[in-house]
């Protein structure tokens, strides 16, 4: 298993671009979330899902967008970048919110 | 609201010595608990959780914890600190009827020689 994987490792995005961050895990996982990571401020949940075709909103969803169409992806979307969104993001996995998150290695994105 | 609080940005403790990171939930319901690790430039790890069984949980690498619920505190401690220990340390809290993992803001352990 390749767990949980994470595209692209580094993003340089100018303010009002947009992109995706990818995320897959191959366990079968039921739930997956992101994370974003900034120093000081730990981990906050952006969004999560605990389904194929069901997400809700974390802590800070503000600027970001997620769907979940399969099991396998759950892609993390910024509409329109802000220098705000410079953080590591984090993906995690897990076959419920009870049982162990497997976390992806980070997407680390700068917005100038 | 719930949330999540871990006391100490930084601790610091020598080798050795015994390791105490202090993390308090606030919930009206009893709650799920989890310690994570980081390791540079690494994911997070989990070293071990508390889900209403037994209130001392062992975790891997030496590391317990005790859930109490009269101090609605899970703190980490390992009795004897190892160079291998510096990292990251997040305590997470999940309530029972919600889905969301919410994350403290993580205590940086250093050890000392």
């Amino acid at each position: 298993n390749a767990g949980v994987t994470q595209t692209p490792k580094f993003q340089v995005l100018k303010t009002g671009q947009s992109m995706t961050l990818q995320c897959a895990q191959d366990m079968n996982h039921e739930y997956m979330s992101w994370y974003r990571q900034d120093p000081g401020m730990g981990l906050r949940l952006i969004h999560y899902s605990v389904g194929a075709g069901i997400t809700d909103q974390g802590e800070v969803p503000n600027g970001y967008n997620v769907s979940r169409s399969t099991t396998e992806d759950f892609p993390l979307r910024l509409l329109s970048a802000a220098p705000s969104q410079t953080s590591v993001y984090f993906c995690a996995s897990s076959p419920g919110t009870l049982r162990t998150q497997y976390f992806g290695p980070g997407t680390r994105l700068l917005v100038l | 609201a719930q949330s999540v609080t871990q006391l100490g940005s930084h601790v610091s403790v020598s080798e050795g010595a015994l390791v105490l990171l202090r993390c308090n939930y606030s919930s009206s319901v009893p709650p799920y608990l989890f310690w994570y690790v980081q390791y540079p430039n690494q994911g997070l790890q989990l070293l071990l959780k508390y889900t209403s069984a037994a209130t001392l949980v062992k975790g891997i690498n030496g590391f317990e914890a005790e859930f109490k619920k009269s101090e609605t505190s899970f703190h980490l401690t390992k009795p004897s600190a190892h160079m291998s220990d510096a990292a990251e340390y997040f305590c997470a809290v999940r309530m029972n009827r919600d889905d969301k993992i919410i994350f403290g803001k993580g205590t940086r352990l250093h050890i000392l020689p």
